[in-house]
């Protein structure tokens, strides 16, 4: 069965600085999706970026960017120049070519505070 | 405007009493699912349905209940609601032709069960 954890059930970030969020997962299919969704106050969630496991390029979405290393099962989350709005609680997601193809399986998020 | 709709968006009940939480979506999607959310567990998955008339069991499908009678509807039914099942629930849908799509949200219900 997949699994996804999230290492830092907190974390903050200085106003236009730089955080990374980690993920790890686990999983013995070759093709798959990782995602990271985002979370606001508002409690919708929000589809930040999005990769392909047989991509080798990383995805970039503006400020947001992530680090896949397939080999380590990896999924690291990079902000940039962060802004008040990006406070939040931040979930990776794993999704399989499956028989549950759609099902996501989520880690437990990370909740990023941003100070001014 | 493409979306997911939910309701109720709150919901205050008394064990035992039944109860349904609507979810419709105007995007023409195979797939529709429901999660649960609680607190230091994230989101797990407690029914999918891969198109009318086919759902299936996810991660934690003990006291629910679905039907997909129509593709733009997919209903949770809890038939005896009990406390352990006061939490924030997701319905989610997406394309489903042979890879895992991006899925798409409603705004959540929060369901209190007393």
């Amino acid at each position: 069965a997949q699994t996804v954890t999230q290492s830092q059930p907190e974390m903050s970030v200085q106003e236009a600085e730089t955080v990374t969020l980690s993920c790890t997962y686990d999983t013995s299919e070759s093709d798959y999706y990782l995602f990271w969704y985002k979370q606001p106050p508002s409690r919708q969630m929000i589809l930040v970026i999005r990769q392909e496991a047989y991509k080798q390029q990383n995805a970039t979405e503006n400020r947001f960017s992530v680090n896949f290393q397939k080999a380590a099962k990896s999924f690291s989350l990079k902000i940039s120049d962060s802004q008040l709005g990006d406070a939040a609680m931040y979930f990776c997601a794993f999704a399989g070519y499956g028989g549950s193809q759609g099902n996501l399986i989520f880690g437990k998020g990370t909740k990023l505070s941003v100070k001014p | 405007e493409a979306q997911v709709t939910q309701n109720p968006r709150y919901l205050i009940t008394v064990t035992g009493k039944k109860l349904t939480v609507t979810c419709s979506q105007n995007m023409n999607h195979e797939y529709m699912s429901w999660y649960r959310q609680d607190p230091g567990l994230g989101l797990r998955q407690i029914y999918y349905s891969m198109n009318v008339e086919v759902t299936d069991k996810g991660d934690v499908p003990e006291g629910y209940k679905v039907s997909r009678k129509e593709k733009r509807n997919f209903p949770l039914i809890l038939e005896s609601p009990s406390p352990n099942q006061t939490s924030l629930y997701f319905c989610a849908s997406s394309l489903s032709q042979g890879a895992p799509y991006e899925q798409y949200f409603g705004p959540g219900t929060r369901l209190t069960v007393t």
